[in-house]
């Protein structure tokens, strides 16, 4: 099993929707969590990181968290096509300060 | 905002020759890191370092060696640099283990 898993993807959307994003890891002492967008040819991009169980809202996006199913996942409300990108789960675990990245799922939002 | 600055965009070195990569961060972080990142394998780490002259190896530390004389500068050294060398390298700074990570512009380095 991989330590970070994301939906695969690519994901399609069309302008204006949610797009939904999500993310499995395997250490359940987990305790801090990334999202970072990546668009092609550039380094990522922090965009949401989240603590604590529930939800963390931000503009648009919103980050959920449950430990318990150890699960993250990221929305983008009323998705435009600046969006599109490469998005980036990352965790950091009990190996302290071990940043692990999922593969990324690529998001297209098309007009 | 957290600048990360790296001194090269784009770099060509051939096989065998010794290849500093250069990262700078102005936040006074005190943990700076070091990936590659290649299409399909994604993000990994090669070193990190918590503290000024401190270093810990990441997951792929294999060829390469680190340097942190200053703590705002961190480099990467290829000693003797091979093909499967030739990636995109990125660097980031964090103030703590547990917080955020930044990264800068990435180097694509090609290895010839």
């Amino acid at each position: 099993q991989k330590e970070v898993e994301q939906n695969s993807g690519p994901l399609s959307v069309p302008e204006g929707a949610i797009a939904s994003l999500n993310c499995t890891y395997s250490d359940r002492g987990s305790q801090s969590f990334f999202w970072y967008r990546q668009y092609s040819g550039k380094s990522p991009e922090l965009i949401m990181f989240i603590y604590s169980n529930g939800d963390k809202e931000d503009g648009r996006f919103t980050a959920q968290l449950n430990k318990a199913s150890q699960y993250v996942s990221l929305l983008i409300r009323d998705s435009q096509p600046s969006d599109s990108a490469t998005y980036l789960c990352a965790v950091i675990g009990t190996s302290y300060g071990k940043l692990t990245f999922g593969q990324g799922t690529i998001l297209t939002v098309h007009p | 905002d957290v600048k990360v600055t790296q001194s090269s965009r784009y770099l060509v070195k051939r096989t065998g020759e010794k290849v500093f990569l250069e990262c700078v961060q102005d936040m006074d972080h005190e943990n700076m890191f070091w990936y590659r990142q290649d299409p399909g394998l994604g993000l990994r780490l090669i070193y990190f370092s918590y503290d000024v002259k401190m270093k810990e190896k990441g997951d792929i530390p294999e060829g390469y060696s680190v340097s942190r004389e200053k703590k705002e500068r961190f480099s990467l050294i290829l000693e003797s640099a091979s093909t499967n060398q030739t990636s995109m390298y990125l660097c980031a700074s964090s103030s703590s283990l547990n917080q955020p990570q930044h990264f800068g512009d990435g180097t694509r380095l090609s290895i010839l």
